[in-house]
Parts: C-alpha cells; sequence; structure tokens
C-alpha cells in the first residue's frame, strides 16, 4: 500500500526560511511531486523529484531521497502569498500515472 | 493555453438528490482524472480516464458514483443518491500521459 505523511500545520513570518518534510511509502516510487493549493482555487505545481537530489526554482526548492523515503520542500525569502496548503504526492508505478496525496500542510506566513 | 474547465463552482443539494459535475480537460490531453478532497485532507483519486477509457476506479463508490468521458474530451461525474459525507470539493485534472497534471478550480459540493 501507499502512506505519505506531512506536518499538518507550520507557521512561519516574513522574510524567514521554512522546510516542508514529507515522508512516504510506496511499493514502485516513480516520482514525488510539490503543489500549492490557496483556500478556495486549485492545486498548482511546484516542483518534480524522480532522482535523488535537489531541485532549485526560484524561491523554492525540494529534495529527495528515495532510500530513505524522504522529501522536503524549502521555502525562502518567505511572503504573504506564500500562506497556502502545501501537498506531497506521489506516483506510484503500481497504481499508474495518478498522484497519491498526503494530507497536506497548511503554512501561515505572518508579518 | 486554456485551463481545465469546472462546473458548477459550487452546488449544495438535499442527502439523497442526485447531482452532477462537469470538466472540460486542457485540449489535447489524453489522460483525465476526478479527485475528492475533503476538508482538511488531500485530494483522492476517485477515477482516471485514458481518452475515453477507465484505467483505474478501485477508489470509486460505485453504488453511487459514475463517471464517463464519452468522446474523449469532456468528462461527467454523477453522484445519485448523495450523502452527507459527499461534501467535498471535486477535482479534475488533466495530463499528457505521463506528464504533471493540471487542476481545476473543483466544484465544491455540500450535501444537506
Amino acid at each position: 500500500g501507499q502512506n505519505i505523511d506531512q506536518p499538518t500545520e507550520m507557521t512561519a513570518t516574513e522574510g524567514a526560511i521554512v522546510q516542508i518534510n514529507c515522508t512516504y511509502q510506496t511499493s514502485g516510487f516513480n516520482g514525488l511531486f510539490w503543489y500549492q493549493q490557496h483556500a478556495g482555487e486549485a492545486p498548482t505545481f511546484l516542483s518534480y523529484n524522480v532522482l535523488d537530489g535537489l531541485e532549485e526554482k526560484g524561491r523554492f526548492s525540494s529534495f529527495l531521497s528515495r532510500s530513505k523515503g524522504y522529501s522536503y520542500l524549502l521555502l525562502k525569502e518567505l511572503q504573504m502569498k506564500d500562506s497556502a496548503s502545501y501537498l506531497c504526492a506521489v506516483r506510484d508505478s503500481q497504481a499508474g500515472t495518478a498522484l497519491i496525496f498526503g494530507k497536506g500542510t497548511t503554512l501561515s506566513v505572518s508579518s | 493555453e486554456a485551463g481545465v474547465a469546472q462546473s458548477p463552482r459550487y452546488k449544495i443539494i438535499e442527502k439523497r438528490q442526485s447531482v452532477a459535475f462537469w470538466c472540460n480537460p486542457i485540449s489535447g490531453h489524453a489522460t483525465l482524472y476526478w479527485y475528492q478532497q475533503i476538508l482538511g485532507q488531500g485530494p483522492k483519486l476517485l477515477i482516471q480516464f485514458q481518452n475515453n477509457g477507465v484505467v483505474d476506479d478501485s477508489q470509486l463508490p460505485k453504488d453511487r458514483f459514475s463517471a464517463e468521458r464519452l468522446k474523449g474530451v469532456d468528462s461527467t461525474l454523477k453522484i445519485q443518491p448523495a450523502k452527507l459525507e459527499d461534501s467535498a470539493v471535486y477535482l479534475c485534472a488533466s495530463s499528457s500521459p505521463g506528464a504533471r497534471a493540471f487542476f481545476g478550480q473543483g466544484t465544491r459540493l455540500t450535501v444537506v
């Protein structure tokens, strides 16, 4: 089966750095995705990792360790607009191409 | 590029009534997904289509939920009869095979 764990809530202040962790268990790992979801809106794609290592994209970076079943999303220079839910999702080759999502981490950024 | 379109945005129905949601994927995307997102949780896959064929419907409650994608483009998801626990946001997503999924804004269903 599949299991994805991430913290329920996190808080941070503007300008800070925050790391959102995600651990997963899957039968046939085939990629890990991070999506951002503002309240009442659609999830939007942030990053994709399929090989070990760090992927950097502007203020956002995502890291993957397949041997540890672990990923993190790093957000730098936090802005108020980064307040949202961050969804960790894995693709399992035994489950087609659909994504299996964690419950999401609600990040609140304060001034 | 136009995104994934869904309608309606909001729907309130009484339990035991029926409801239908519509999705128009991004042009050219062969793969279409319906997800259910209950408040405070991540999206859960209900059904996946490849063109007009079903790839995975293992988590679709088939006694009350049905979905179709007759011409391999638009899709409809129906619930009949609805239960209180069906209150959720229903998200449609589409992708090219193997590529990342793009999500629509969803339909927020409230069953009272």
